[in-house]
């Protein structure tokens, strides 16, 4: 069956950085879209960005362009987060999830999340 | 990009149908799947329904979606109401970016 398990949550200083990874298995990751979904404590969810299958495509909210990168290893099955300059607003549980086979951008699976807090 | 609106919360009887709509703020309802996840507290969302009104193995048929082109939005329906059916929902499409709605809460009362 499909998993999707982050890692890489914790508390950071403002400013600070963090890298989540999401290792993926019952599935072949190399034909989907993934994604980073977060949701800030007691609020609703808010996409983050996404990947292509081949990593040839990434897009990305406008309220973490440019401070955050999404990339994966295909040969590792895992998907990453590489998030700089945070702020007080980064603080949420961040998602990574499965496009579908559709449309890349439609969620069809969810990992349990990790919580990254953004705290001095 | 546009936005989907959800009421903020619902509530019902056990027994009852419930029908929680999303409204799409520009462009057409119909020119992208919309999706429906329910997230029950303390756990991660899972589909309930998928492409405008397709359910997922698993999910009972009291779980029902469609389109309305008319009022621009979707609407996700659940019929005989159980107390395992209080949770968030929220509905999601996409245009280049994935757009979520802000959540509806189901209380089953």
């Amino acid at each position: 069956q499909v998993q999707l398990v982050e890692s890489g949550g914790g508390l950071v200083k403002p400013g600070g950085s963090l890298r989540l990874s999401c290792a993926a298995s019952g599935f072949t990751f190399s034909d989907y879209f993934m994604s980073w979904i977060r949701q800030a404590p007691g609020k609703g969810l808010e996409w983050v960005s996404y990947i292509s299958s081949s990593s040839s495509y990434t897009k990305y909210a406008d309220s973490v362009k440019g401070r955050f990168t999404i990339s994966r290893d295909n040969a590792k099955n895992s998907l990453y987060l590489q998030m700089n300059s945070l702020r007080a607003e980064d603080t949420a549980v961040y998602y990574c999830a499965r496009g579908t086979a559709v449309a890349g951008t439609l969620i069809d699976y969810w990992g349990q999340g990790t919580l990254v807090t953004v705290s001095s | 990009n546009f936005m989907l609106t959800q009421p903020h919360s619902v509530s019902e009887s056990p027994g009852k149908t419930v029908t929680i709509s999303c409204t799409r703020s520009s462009g057409s309802i119909a020119s992208n799947y919309v999706q429906w996840y329910q997230q029950r507290p303390g756990s991660s969302p899972t589909t309930v329904i998928y492409e405008d009104n397709q359910r997922p193995s698993g999910v009972p048929d009291r779980f029902s979606g469609s389109i309305d082109s008319s009022s621009n939005s979707a609407s996700l329906t659940i019929s005989g109401l159980k107390t395992e059916d209080e949770a968030d929902y929220y509905c999601q499409s996409y245009d280049s970016s994935i757009v979520f709605g802000g959540g509806t809460k189901l209380t089953v009362l």
